[in-house]
């Protein structure tokens, strides 16, 4: 069966410092994968959406890479700051054309 | 910006008793999903709908129903509420475009106790 992975539950880095989280999958062709930032007690935020075809994604301190040969993402934050710290989701289609399915999540801490 | 509303932020329910949870977009989009947020377990998919009066089941469907009878509406709906149900309920649109779903917009969430 599918399965997603964000190989850590937490992660604790200094400001300034950049961030790297990382998600692998299994049993998967997807044809995109998208991120999103959840904080406490809140929906998830969708921030950044990146194709089979592109290897790389940028959106201001955010960059995201997909390598569908090794199946996996990493999702970097550049000069973090407190105020992302938060929980960041990564997210791929079920199947083709249906629903996203999500990773549990890492949660980011950035300490001042 | 897209705004999808959840009619309550807390909800607490009795066993046995049939819950509705309502979901409202503003912005037209085709296609809405249900989900369901519990700890160590995350975001699982419940019901989602690509089309008025159409509905697809997800991973764990059961104990749940949904109806789509508008397009900017999408009801979950919860046929006899157990505790095993208390969570936090997630519902999200999003566009479709070259057949698959973009982007998501969730709302801020139900947090359902059932005691």
């Amino acid at each position: 069966s599918q399965k997603i992975e964000q190989n850590s539950e937490a992660l604790n880095i200094q400001e300034g410092k950049t961030a790297t989280l990382t998600c692998n999958y299994t049993n998967y062709s997807p044809a995109y994968l998208q991120w999103y930032r959840q904080d406490p007690g809140r929906g998830p935020v969708f921030l950044l959406l990146i194709r089979e075809n592109e290897k790389e994604k940028r959106k201001e301190r955010l960059k995201v890479t997909f390598d569908t040969t090794l199946k996996q993402s990493l999702f970097h934050i550049t000069a973090s700051q407190p105020a992302d710290s938060a929980t960041y989701l990564c997210a791929l289609e079920h199947q083709a054309g249906t629903a996203l399915i999500f990773g549990k999540g890492t949660t980011l801490s950035v300490s001042s | 910006d897209v705004k999808v509303t959840q009619s309550s932020r807390y909800l607490v329910k009795r066993t046995g008793e049939k819950v509705f949870l309502e979901c409202v977009q503003d912005m037209d989009h085709e296609n809405m999903f249900w989900y369901r947020q519990d700890p160590g377990l995350g975001l699982r998919l419940i019901y989602f709908s690509y089309d008025v009066k159409m509905k697809e089941k997800g991973d764990i469907p059961e104990g749940y129903s949904v109806s789509r009878e508008k397009k900017e509406r999408f009801s979950l709906i919860l046929e006899s509420a157990s505790t095993n149900q208390t969570s936090m309920y997630l519902c999200a649109s999003s566009l479709l475009r070259d057949s698959h779903p973009y982007g998501y917009t969730f709302g801020s969430g139900t947090r359902l106790t059932v005691v």
